[in-house]
């Protein structure tokens, strides 16, 4: 079964460095998107990218974050200057064609960042 | 804006023992709606999902859910479950245009034998 891959499972960083999280979406899906989720809290919503280019960010997706992708198969976040409140599993998924397949998003394995 | 409520943060349940795991959204356009678990130090996988027609899905592992427009409810049910259920349970929302997904909190199932 096609399935969504990130890299790396689990990263350790100093407060601000920079970190980029990489995502290899499933081929032909269209939409892609990052989640976080702070250990004990919620899956929340970071950033939806559509035909190469933000489609909808939510507030905590401000101008340290930032989404690419250079290469037609991955998808990248970056985070400028990490701060501890970053620590967090970041998750990222992606939706295919058509309304049931644009609807229903499959998720990778999950980026473990430490800010220490 | 959409958004979901999980009612039950924790949910203990012995083996064998039925279990309903409780979800209720909001949303102002039609909604598309899902179940993802979440087994300890793992991604989210998806259980089961409701996009239209019958309103009782099937989902892996034994669970179903059944949609409620009336009450807006879309609660999870497992008639027996096992030690390997044991893991965290999000209820999810999507509608409209951006395909964005809203979760609900969660609610942690402890399968005790």
């Amino acid at each position: 079964e096609p399935e969504v891959t990130q890299t790396p499972s689990h990263q350790v960083t100093q407060m601000g460095q920079e970190v980029i999280l990489r995502c290899v979406p499933i081929s032909n899906h269209l939409y892609f998107y990052w989640y976080r989720q702070i250990l004990g809290q919620k899956v929340e919503f970071l950033v939806s990218f559509y035909n190469n280019e933000i489609s909808e960010k939510s507030e905590i997706f401000d101008d340290q974050f930032s989404v690419e992708r250079p290469d037609g198969s991955n998808f990248t976040l970056k985070i400028r200057s990490t701060k501890l409140e970053d620590s967090a599993m970041y998750f990222c998924a992606s939706s295919g064609r058509g309304y049931s397949g644009a609807n229903v998003l499959t998720f990778g394995a999950g980026s473990r960042l430490t800010v220490l | 804006a959409q958004s979901v409520t999980q009612l039950d943060s924790q949910v203990p349940v012995f083996e064998e023992a039925p279990v309903e795991l409780r979800c209720n959204y909001s949303s102002s356009v039609s909604v598309y709606l899902f179940w993802y678990v979440q087994y300890p130090n793992q991604g989210l996988q998806l259980l089961l999902k409701y996009l239209s027609g019958s309103t009782l899905v099937k989902g892996i592992n034994g669970f179903e859910a059944e949609f409620n427009k009336s009450q807006t409810s879309f609660h999870l049910r497992k008639p027996s479950v096992h030690i390997s259920d044991t893991a965290e349970y999000f209820c999810a929302v999507t509608g409209g245009s951006n395909y964005k997904l809203t979760f609900g909190k969660g609610t942690l199932l402890t399968v005790n034998p």
